[in-house]
Protein backbone atom coordinates (compact mmCIF):
# COMPACT_ATOMS: atom_id res chain seq x y z
CA UNK A 1 0.00 0.00 0.00
CA UNK A 2 1.50 3.39 -1.20
CA UNK A 3 1.58 5.92 1.36
CA UNK A 4 2.57 9.86 1.16
CA UNK A 5 3.90 11.94 4.27
CA UNK A 6 4.28 15.68 4.40
CA UNK A 7 6.65 17.33 6.33
CA UNK A 8 7.50 20.88 6.93
CA UNK A 9 7.40 23.62 9.15
CA UNK A 10 3.90 25.03 9.48
CA UNK A 11 4.25 28.58 10.01
CA UNK A 12 6.22 30.94 7.43
CA UNK A 13 6.74 34.43 7.13
CA UNK A 14 5.64 36.93 4.20
CA UNK A 15 8.43 37.03 1.99
CA UNK A 16 9.85 34.29 2.86
CA UNK A 17 10.04 30.65 1.13
CA UNK A 18 7.86 27.34 1.76
CA UNK A 19 9.60 24.30 1.97
CA UNK A 20 7.94 20.82 2.40
CA UNK A 21 9.01 17.46 1.75
CA UNK A 22 7.04 14.19 0.88
CA UNK A 23 7.75 10.83 1.50
CA UNK A 24 6.58 7.46 -0.15
CA UNK A 25 6.40 4.62 1.37
CA UNK A 26 5.57 1.17 -0.14
CA UNK A 27 6.19 1.96 -4.01
CA UNK A 28 9.19 3.70 -5.96
CA UNK A 29 9.18 6.92 -6.74
CA UNK A 30 11.08 6.52 -10.00
CA UNK A 31 7.70 6.04 -11.65
CA UNK A 32 4.57 7.46 -11.99
CA UNK A 33 4.26 11.54 -10.99
CA UNK A 34 4.63 13.10 -7.69
CA UNK A 35 1.82 16.30 -7.31
CA UNK A 36 1.54 18.84 -4.93
CA UNK A 37 -1.97 20.65 -4.25
CA UNK A 38 -3.20 22.72 -2.06
CA UNK A 39 -6.52 23.78 -0.43
CA UNK A 40 -7.12 27.27 1.27
CA UNK A 41 -9.47 26.83 4.43
CA UNK A 42 -13.50 26.26 2.99
CA UNK A 43 -12.16 26.32 -0.37
CA UNK A 44 -11.36 24.43 -3.54
CA UNK A 45 -8.62 22.36 -4.39
CA UNK A 46 -5.49 23.98 -6.60
CA UNK A 47 -3.07 21.38 -8.48
CA UNK A 48 0.09 23.31 -7.50
CA UNK A 49 2.41 21.26 -9.87
CA UNK A 50 4.64 17.94 -10.63
CA UNK A 51 7.65 16.14 -11.27
CA UNK A 52 8.82 12.89 -12.39
CA UNK A 53 11.20 10.89 -14.69
CA UNK A 54 14.32 12.10 -14.49
CA UNK A 55 13.22 15.27 -12.66
CA UNK A 56 10.73 16.48 -15.37
CA UNK A 57 8.51 19.24 -13.93
CA UNK A 58 4.88 20.97 -14.87
CA UNK A 59 3.79 23.91 -12.73
CA UNK A 60 0.45 25.42 -12.74
CA UNK A 61 1.32 29.32 -14.61
CA UNK A 62 -0.25 31.17 -11.95
CA UNK A 63 2.59 30.12 -9.12
CA UNK A 64 5.73 29.01 -11.93
CA UNK A 65 7.28 32.00 -11.11
CA UNK A 66 7.77 31.36 -7.95
CA UNK A 67 7.45 27.09 -7.89
CA UNK A 68 10.48 24.65 -7.46
CA UNK A 69 9.88 21.02 -7.37
CA UNK A 70 12.87 18.80 -6.79
CA UNK A 71 13.44 14.71 -6.18
CA UNK A 72 15.66 12.45 -4.28
CA UNK A 73 15.12 9.08 -4.99
CA UNK A 74 17.27 7.80 -3.06
CA UNK A 75 15.39 8.94 -0.05
CA UNK A 76 12.22 8.22 -2.03
CA UNK A 77 11.02 11.91 -1.14
CA UNK A 78 10.47 14.88 -3.22
CA UNK A 79 10.07 18.35 -2.29
CA UNK A 80 7.50 22.11 -2.67
CA UNK A 81 9.74 24.92 -3.00
CA UNK A 82 6.87 28.37 -3.08
CA UNK A 83 9.08 31.62 -2.83
CA UNK A 84 8.11 34.88 -1.94
CA UNK A 85 4.84 33.64 0.07
CA UNK A 86 1.88 36.14 1.38
CA UNK A 87 -1.07 35.45 3.38
CA UNK A 88 -3.18 33.84 -0.10
CA UNK A 89 -0.55 31.12 0.09
CA UNK A 90 -2.06 29.57 3.67
CA UNK A 91 -3.46 26.32 3.00
CA UNK A 92 -3.63 22.85 3.23
CA UNK A 93 -0.78 21.68 1.19
CA UNK A 94 -1.26 17.77 -0.36
CA UNK A 95 1.07 15.43 -1.99
CA UNK A 96 -0.65 12.96 -4.25
CA UNK A 97 0.58 10.12 -6.52
CA UNK A 98 -0.40 10.76 -10.36
CA UNK A 99 -1.12 8.15 -12.78
CA UNK A 100 -2.71 7.64 -15.81
CA UNK A 101 -1.75 9.32 -19.65
CA UNK A 102 1.71 10.88 -20.38
CA UNK A 103 -0.09 14.11 -21.91
CA UNK A 104 -3.29 14.02 -20.22
CA UNK A 105 -5.70 11.75 -18.13
CA UNK A 106 -3.24 12.52 -15.15
CA UNK A 107 -5.78 11.10 -11.79
CA UNK A 108 -4.41 11.45 -7.94
CA UNK A 109 -4.99 8.13 -6.33
CA UNK A 110 -2.86 8.41 -3.44
CA UNK A 111 -2.52 11.24 -1.03
CA UNK A 112 -0.79 12.59 1.76
CA UNK A 113 -2.87 13.08 4.96
CA UNK A 114 -2.05 17.20 4.43
CA UNK A 115 -0.23 19.64 6.40
CA UNK A 116 -1.55 23.34 7.17
CA UNK A 117 1.02 25.92 6.48
CA UNK A 118 0.52 29.27 7.64
CA UNK A 119 1.80 32.24 6.28
CA UNK A 120 2.09 35.09 9.40
CA UNK A 121 4.36 36.94 10.84
CA UNK B 1 -7.27 27.20 -18.19
CA UNK B 2 -10.49 25.12 -18.11
CA UNK B 3 -12.91 26.11 -15.52
CA UNK B 4 -14.85 23.51 -13.92
CA UNK B 5 -17.98 24.26 -12.30
CA UNK B 6 -20.49 21.97 -9.97
CA UNK B 7 -24.14 22.32 -9.22
CA UNK B 8 -25.88 21.86 -7.10
CA UNK B 9 -23.10 23.40 -4.73
CA UNK B 10 -24.80 22.06 -1.41
CA UNK B 11 -27.19 19.46 -1.34
CA UNK B 12 -29.41 18.16 1.39
CA UNK B 13 -30.74 14.22 1.08
CA UNK B 14 -31.70 11.91 3.48
CA UNK B 15 -30.05 8.07 3.28
CA UNK B 16 -31.51 6.01 0.70
CA UNK B 17 -31.94 8.51 -1.88
CA UNK B 18 -30.50 8.71 -4.93
CA UNK B 19 -28.41 11.79 -5.79
CA UNK B 20 -26.83 13.26 -8.84
CA UNK B 21 -24.26 15.62 -8.73
CA UNK B 22 -23.33 17.59 -12.10
CA UNK B 23 -20.00 19.07 -13.23
CA UNK B 24 -19.44 21.10 -16.41
CA UNK B 25 -16.11 22.09 -18.32
CA UNK B 26 -15.57 25.31 -20.01
CA UNK B 27 -14.70 23.68 -22.97
CA UNK B 28 -14.40 20.28 -24.18
CA UNK B 29 -12.44 17.42 -22.34
CA UNK B 30 -13.20 14.49 -24.13
CA UNK B 31 -13.93 11.73 -21.12
CA UNK B 32 -10.72 13.12 -19.06
CA UNK B 33 -12.68 13.69 -15.75
CA UNK B 34 -12.10 12.38 -12.41
CA UNK B 35 -14.28 12.18 -9.17
CA UNK B 36 -13.20 12.59 -5.52
CA UNK B 37 -14.90 12.30 -2.01
CA UNK B 38 -13.47 14.50 0.53
CA UNK B 39 -14.61 14.86 4.36
CA UNK B 40 -13.72 17.03 6.49
CA UNK B 41 -9.95 17.51 7.53
CA UNK B 42 -9.10 14.57 5.28
CA UNK B 43 -7.28 14.68 1.36
CA UNK B 44 -9.86 13.36 -0.70
CA UNK B 45 -10.47 9.53 -1.85
CA UNK B 46 -10.05 9.00 -5.67
CA UNK B 47 -13.61 7.71 -6.81
CA UNK B 48 -14.01 7.89 -10.48
CA UNK B 49 -11.44 8.16 -13.11
CA UNK B 50 -12.02 8.50 -16.92
CA UNK B 51 -15.52 10.00 -16.58
CA UNK B 52 -16.95 6.10 -15.35
CA UNK B 53 -14.30 4.06 -14.03
CA UNK B 54 -15.07 2.98 -10.89
CA UNK B 55 -11.74 2.58 -8.43
CA UNK B 56 -11.28 -0.53 -7.14
CA UNK B 57 -13.10 -0.67 -3.75
CA UNK B 58 -15.54 2.15 -4.16
CA UNK B 59 -19.11 0.86 -3.45
CA UNK B 60 -21.09 0.30 -6.86
CA UNK B 61 -23.77 2.42 -5.90
CA UNK B 62 -21.41 5.59 -7.38
CA UNK B 63 -21.56 5.36 -10.55
CA UNK B 64 -20.40 8.46 -13.18
CA UNK B 65 -20.90 9.38 -16.77
CA UNK B 66 -20.63 12.07 -19.50
CA UNK B 67 -18.14 13.67 -22.75
CA UNK B 68 -17.69 16.11 -23.62
CA UNK B 69 -18.37 19.11 -21.43
CA UNK B 70 -20.58 17.72 -19.22
CA UNK B 71 -20.65 15.13 -16.70
CA UNK B 72 -22.48 13.64 -13.61
CA UNK B 73 -21.63 11.61 -10.70
CA UNK B 74 -24.76 9.88 -8.98
CA UNK B 75 -25.25 7.88 -5.95
CA UNK B 76 -27.70 5.70 -5.81
CA UNK B 77 -28.71 4.64 -2.79
CA UNK B 78 -27.12 7.15 -0.16
CA UNK B 79 -25.31 5.79 2.83
CA UNK B 80 -24.65 7.47 6.53
CA UNK B 81 -20.69 7.34 5.25
CA UNK B 82 -21.48 9.06 2.06
CA UNK B 83 -22.14 12.32 3.48
CA UNK B 84 -19.25 14.35 2.52
CA UNK B 85 -17.82 16.99 -0.36
CA UNK B 86 -17.42 15.56 -4.22
CA UNK B 87 -15.43 17.58 -6.17
CA UNK B 88 -14.07 16.84 -9.97
CA UNK B 89 -11.08 17.85 -12.06
CA UNK B 90 -10.33 17.60 -15.76
CA UNK B 91 -7.19 15.66 -16.74
CA UNK B 92 -7.42 16.91 -20.22
CA UNK B 93 -4.60 19.80 -20.14
CA UNK B 94 -2.46 21.29 -17.81
CA UNK B 95 -3.17 22.58 -15.24
CA UNK B 96 -5.28 20.17 -14.29
CA UNK B 97 -8.26 21.84 -12.37
CA UNK B 98 -10.95 20.89 -10.26
CA UNK B 99 -14.30 21.67 -9.30
CA UNK B 100 -15.18 23.89 -6.50
CA UNK B 101 -16.95 20.83 -4.91
CA UNK B 102 -20.23 19.95 -3.83
CA UNK B 103 -21.29 19.42 -0.38
CA UNK B 104 -23.74 16.67 0.35
CA UNK B 105 -25.61 16.91 3.80
CA UNK B 106 -28.16 15.06 6.01
CA UNK B 107 -31.72 15.47 5.61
Amino acid sequence: QVQLQESGPGLVKPSETLSLTCTVSGGSIRSCYWNWIRQPAGKGLEWIGRIYTSSNTNYNPSLKSRVTMSIDTSKNQFSLKLSSVTAADTAVYYCARGRGGVVRGIYFDYWGQGTLVTVSS
Amino acid sequence: DIQMTQSPSSLSASVGDRVTITCRASQSISSYLNWYQQKPGKAPKLLISAASSLQSGVPSRFSAGGSGTDFTLTISSLQPEDFATYCCQQSYSTPETFGQGTKLEIK
